[in-house]
């Protein structure tokens, strides 16, 4: 059974740093691109950012770039999210979800977390 | 940058169908994926590479993607079907998401 597991969501004053961890099992999860994806209380989901299989590539939407830094380590199966010079619009609950996919490609997101909350606030 | 757009909302009656639109610039050569959120949970993939059904999802989901618009169509909709449902698709490595509809069925 695929479980992703979020934790490291907190509250955190603007321009603060937090790390967000996922830890994955019931697949091989060095095969598969990973994501983050966020959703602000009360609105839609927000791709935040993408990992290829082997951490090569990344890639960013624009609301993060500059800011977040996506990265996985496959001896752990984990994946991790480091959030520097947060804002209060960066408040959302925030997901893994692996990819469909595997290796290079970039498809859908088949499996989620539960999410970890993530609140910027003074 | 690429947007996708979808109705707010729609209702339907139960055990009719129900057509969700996503309008995308050349969305039809793009691959679509659709998700279902029901509140409290985690989204669901219900549909992928625009037409594709995971192992798991009933056949009353189905797909289709063609010009600017793909559709997601619940056929013999159930009251377990009430939910938000979003579209997505890739554009310069970016993952795009719709704004979402809140299917209601009553």
């Amino acid at each position: 059974e695929v479980q992703l597991v979020e934790s490291g969501g907190a509250v955190v004053q603007p321009g603060g740093s937090l790390r967000l961890s996922c830890a994955a099992s019931g697949f091989t999860f060095d095969d598969h691109p990973m994501h983050w994806v966020r959703q602000a209380p009360g609105k839609g989901l927000e791709w935040v950012s993408v990992i290829t299989w082997d951490g090569g590539t990344t890639y960013y939407a624009d609301s993060v770039k500059g800011r977040f830094t996506i990265s996985r380590d496959n001896n752990k199966n984990s994946l991790y999210l480091q959030m520097n010079s947060l804002r209060t619009e960066d408040t959302a609950l925030y997901y893994c979800a692996k990819d469909r996919a595997k290796f290079g490609e970039l498809l859908s997101f088949d499996y989620w977390g539960q999410g970890t909350l993530v609140t910027v606030s003074s | 940058s690429y947007e996708l757009t979808q109705p707010p909302s729609m209702s339907v009656s139960p055990g009719q169908t129900a057509s969700i639109t996503c309008s995308g610039d050349k969305l039809g050569d793009k691959y679509a994926s659709w998700y279902q959120q029901k509140p409290g949970q985690s989204p669901v993939l219900v549909i992928y590479l625009a037409s594709k059904r995971p192992s798991g999802i009933p056949e009353r989901f189905s797909g289709s993607n063609s010009g600017n618009t793909a559709t997601l169509t619940i056929s013999g909709t159930q009251a377990m079907d009430e939910a938000d449902y979003y579209c997505q698709a890739w554009d310069s490595s970016t993952a795009v998401f719709g704004g979402g509809t809140k299917l209601t069925v009553l």
